[in-house]
Parts: structure tokens; C-alpha cells; sequence
């Protein structure tokens, strides 16, 4: 299967605690995107990298989110002090970042689900 | 403030007639937009894109229109299936160059095709 994974599909945390969480883009993609997405929303972006370069936050992105992407393959995204606001499904998506284009499509994984109690 | 909207939440069609999906947007400088086909519990699903210089791209059952004078484009799914029951996001970008062709979607059509 060569498409966008994510790791864990689910997870469950207490308030307070820290979670990571995986994914995997598609080979060869050298653009990774993060996104969250609510219940009767459409996803809100939250960050992107090109290779290992983390280019653009969203002011959505606060001081407790970080996001790496070490030698430009998979990423992680880090929530430390998990608050109840937090509970959403984090996406996340790839695409080529071939040079000179515009608009890409962005493919996208099956999400991270994050409930905090 | 909602750069792109979809006005109908929901949208209730019969099997094998035409499925017409709305987006509006608001800012002129997107040039690329998007359609995606999402399954509660799962990540949206690329249907179709169109980029500013076209008014039309077609790929099988799927045709989007954009009309750029009125900042509007539409899916159009023909005959509709009931597997094509789903929620249905719109998205836009903005221009290349070094912009970070971030998405920037609606809040969704809920698509129930009856049998």
C-alpha cells in the first residue's frame, strides 16, 4: 500500500497528559500537511513542510502543538497538556512538491482520532 | 470568516439521476480547487480538481464546473450510485510561486442517494 498512513487511528488521554502522534506520507512526496478537523467542519489546516523545512503554523497551531518532520520523511505531532478542546481527528496528507507548480493534489490519510477526557 | 462555503448541509437525490453540489468562495486569488469524497471515520478521498484557467474538467461520472466571475464551482455526479452516499468537501487553494498551497475546504454536503 503506498498511500498516506497514520498512526495510532484512535487514542484516548486524560487531560494534562502529552500525545503523539505518526505519519507516514506517500514515498517520494516531498510535501506533508497536517490538518484537524471537528465535528460539522471541514479540516482546518495546522502546518507544512517542505522536505524537513516546516514553512507555514496556523495560529490554530499553539504553543502546545509541535510538529517535526526529521530527513524529510514521516512526521510527528506532539500536544503536550492535552486540554478537552483538543478532541478532534488530525489528518494529515502529502503531495509531490514537484518544482514550478501551483496548485497539487493533496492526498490524505484515514486520521488520527483523539478524544481527551 | 469563511473564505469557501457550501450552503446545503445536506442533499437528497435518487439513484441514477444527476447529483448537484455547490461551493461559493470568497478570496480571487485561489487558482486551484479541489472536491473530496469523505466516510465518517476515514480521510477525505481526492474525486476531482480544476485549476482557474479551466471552466470544466470531467473524469467519468464526476464533472466540476468553475465559474470564476461568480466565485462558484459545482460537482456534478452522473447517474448517482448509492455508494456515492458520503460527505462531499470543497476546497481552494492559493497561487504557486511559494505559497504553501494549503487547502482551504468548506464545511461539507451531506449526499444520501436513495435507491
Amino acid at each position: 500500500d503506498t498511500g498516506v498512513s497514520q498512526n495510532p487511528r484512535h487514542k484516548i488521554t486524560k487531560r494534562g497528559q502529552n500525545v503523539t502522534f505518526r505519519c507516514d506520507p506517500i514515498s517520494e512526496h516531498n510535501r506533508l500537511y497536517w490538518y484537524r478537523q471537528t465535528l460539522g467542519q471541514g479540516p482546518e489546516f495546522l502546518t507544512y513542510f517542505q522536505n524537513e523545512a516546516q514553512l507555514e503554523k496556523s495560529r490554530l497551531l499553539s504553543d502546545r502543538f509541535s510538529a517535526e518532520r526529521p530527513k524529510g520523511s514521516f512526521s510527528t505531532l506532539e500536544i503536550q497538556r492535552t486540554e478537552q478542546g483538543d478532541s478532534a481527528m488530525y489528518l494529515c496528507a502529502s503531495s509531490p512538491g514537484l518544482a514550478g507548480t501551483g496548485g497539487e493534489t493533496q492526498y490524505f490519510g484515514p486520521g488520527t482520532r483523539l478524544l481527551v477526557l | 470568516d469563511q473564505q469557501v462555503k457550501q450552503n446545503s448541509p445536506s442533499l437528497s437525490v435518487q439513484e441514477g439521476r444527476i447529483s448537484i453540489l455547490n461551493c461559493d468562495y470568497t478570496n480571487s486569488m485561489f487558482d486551484y480547487f479541489l472536491w473530496y469524497k469523505k466516510y465518517p471515520a476515514e480521510g477525505p478521498t481526492f474525486l476531482i480538481s480544476i485549476s482557474s484557467i479551466k471552466d470544466k474538467n470531467e473524469d467519468g461520472r464526476f464533472t466540476v464546473f468553475l465559474n470564476k466571475s461568480a466565485k462558484h464551482l459545482s460537482l456534478h455526479i452522473v447517474p448517482s450510485q448509492p455508494g456515492d452516499s458520503a460527505v462531499y468537501f470543497c476546497a481552494a487553494s492559493g497561487a504557486g510561486g511559494g505559497a504553501t498551497n494549503k487547502l482551504i475546504f468548506g464545511t461539507g454536503t451531506l449526499l444520501a442517494v436513495q435507491p
